[in-house]
């Protein structure tokens, strides 16, 4: 069965400071991915998507970064934080095709405080 | 583009009140229709779809059909339970390769013996 994994779950981070957060899907190949952030009293919003290795969309420009190093691992990045990025994260995968897509799976999240 | 209105919340319920949460969209083409929910402090979980006019979908209790001339997939229950204190996100999946789905801002609801 498939499964994704997000780290970490809750993380603390002082203004300036880089970020890296981690998804990783398993028991299935070539996925889209995806990084969405829900902030304090919205919605989610997506911010990038993937469809391969090395693809990456943004949907809306700000401070943040995604890399697809392999088809299975998604990186979500930052290399100065804002107090505005502090927020709840959330990976997500799906199967690529439209005629095969079901849903999206959604990792745990991770949940980042900018301080 | 596409959208997902949603109405707002908190929505605070007795157990086994009624519950109605309104969503409407829009999009072009014929998107397919998604109600998420979020537990406390976790990620999503896929609570029901539709992916045609008229189609109803169903799960744990909870129903949705999806009204193409209203444009609406409202979320439905008949006695809701503590446990279903959680937020509901309604969302539509365009058509395309990425296939992403939007979202709207999501539905506080909160159940009380």
């Amino acid at each position: 069965s498939q499964t994704i994994h997000q780290w970490p779950a809750t993380l603390v981070q002082p203004v300036g400071s880089p970020l890296s957060l981690e998804c990783t899907v398993e028991g299935t190949s070539n996925p889209n991915l995806y990084w969405y952030r829900q902030a304090a009293g919205r919605g989610l919003q997506l911010l990038f998507y993937s469809v391969g290795i090395g693809q990456i969309s943004s949907e809306v420009p700000q401070n943040l970064s995604a890399s697809r190093p392999q088809d299975r691992q998604f990186i979500l990045s930052s290399k100065k934080l804002l107090l505005s990025d502090s927020g709840f994260y959330l990976c997500a995968w799906s199967v690529t095709g439209t005629g095969m897509w079901t849903e999206a799976f959604f990792g745990q999240g991770t949940r980042l405080t900018v301080v | 583009g596409d959208s997902v209105t949603q109405m707002e919340g908190p929505v605070t319920l007795s157990e086994e009140a009624f519950l109605t949460i309104n969503c409407t969209y829009t999009a072009t083409g014929y998107p397919s229709l998604f109600w998420y929910v979020q537990y406390p402090g976790e990620g999503l979980q896929l609570l029901l779809k539709a992916t045609k006019a008229d189609d109803k979908g169903s799960n744990k209790g909870f129903e949705a059909t999806y009204r193409k001339e209203t444009t609406s997939f409202h979320l439905e229950k008949g006695s809701v339970q503590v446990s279903d204190s959680a937020v509901y996100f309604c969302a539509l999946k365009d058509t395309g390769t990425a296939s992403k789905l939007t979202f709207g801002t999501g539905t506080r609801l909160q159940v009380t013996l």
